[in-house]
């Protein structure tokens, strides 16, 4: 099983609709995690850090479940700029392990 | 502030060549990680470095070498390029503490797209 699993999408939504990721981990020692976006060709830019309680951040919400080995992201209203791939990392063992990534594309 | 930056931005090499990559963290970071982004595939750890030292490095053989300086810039080295060596390689720094009200993540630089002919 891999450390941090994504499904890759792609996710076409309408704009203003509302859209969730999961991202599942399988090592339950992980310490920290992250939700990163990547617009094509580019590096990773941080979104949200994932905190026990959960965190929001204006539209995007972001959920941590250690119980079940997962996080999510909820992104409500979306806009055509959400267009990205939606990459989760889990901090621990001295790395940041990433998934594959989640494709978003929102339409007219 | 300034962020991540790597040099160079983009390079062309012959397949058994040898590359250099460079990296400057954040000001105030300590950690440097180095990634290698295939076309159409996910971030791969390749190495870690704090405080000079190599403290961890990913599932990639002994030609992927690097260094870190008493300034916390890096260095990521590739020697006997491959063709699969094509990639983007990613550097990101973190600041090792916590501070409140910022997101505490890793940040990237912009990477250094190689291309192996």
């Amino acid at each position: 099983r891999k450390e941090v699993e994504q499904d890759p999408g792609p996710f076409n939504v309408p704009e203003g609709a509302t859209v969730a990721f999961n991202c599942t981990y399988s090592n339950s020692a992980s310490q920290s995690f992250f939700w990163y976006r990547q617009d094509c060709r580019k590096e990773p830019k941080l979104l949200m850090s994932v905190y026990s309680s959960g965190n929001e951040d204006g539209r995007f919400t972001a959920q941590l479940n250690r119980a079940s080995q997962y996080i999510s992201l909820l992104i409500r209203d979306s806009k055509l700029s959400d267009s990205a791939t939606y990459l989760c990392g889990r901090g621990g063992g001295n790395k940041l392990t990433f998934g594959t990534g989640t494709q978003l594309k929102v339409e007219l | 502030e300034a962020g991540v930056t790597q040099s160079p931005t983009h390079l062309i090499k012959t397949r058994g060549q040898q590359v250099t990559l460079r990296c400057s963290p954040i000001s105030g970071h300590t950690s440097v990680y180095w990634y290698q982004q295939a076309l159409g595939l996910g971030l791969q750890f390749l190495l870690w470095y704090d405080e000079g030292e190599e403290r961890n490095r990913g599932n990639f053989p002994p030609r992927f070498s690097g260094r870190q300086f008493p300034n916390y810039s890096s260095e990521l080295n590739v020697n006997a390029l491959e063709l699969e060596d094509s990639a983007l390689y990613l550097c990101a720094s973190r600041y090792r503490g916590f501070i409140t009200g910022q997101k505490n993540g890793y940040t990237f630089g912009s990477g250094t797209r190689l291309t192996v002919v």
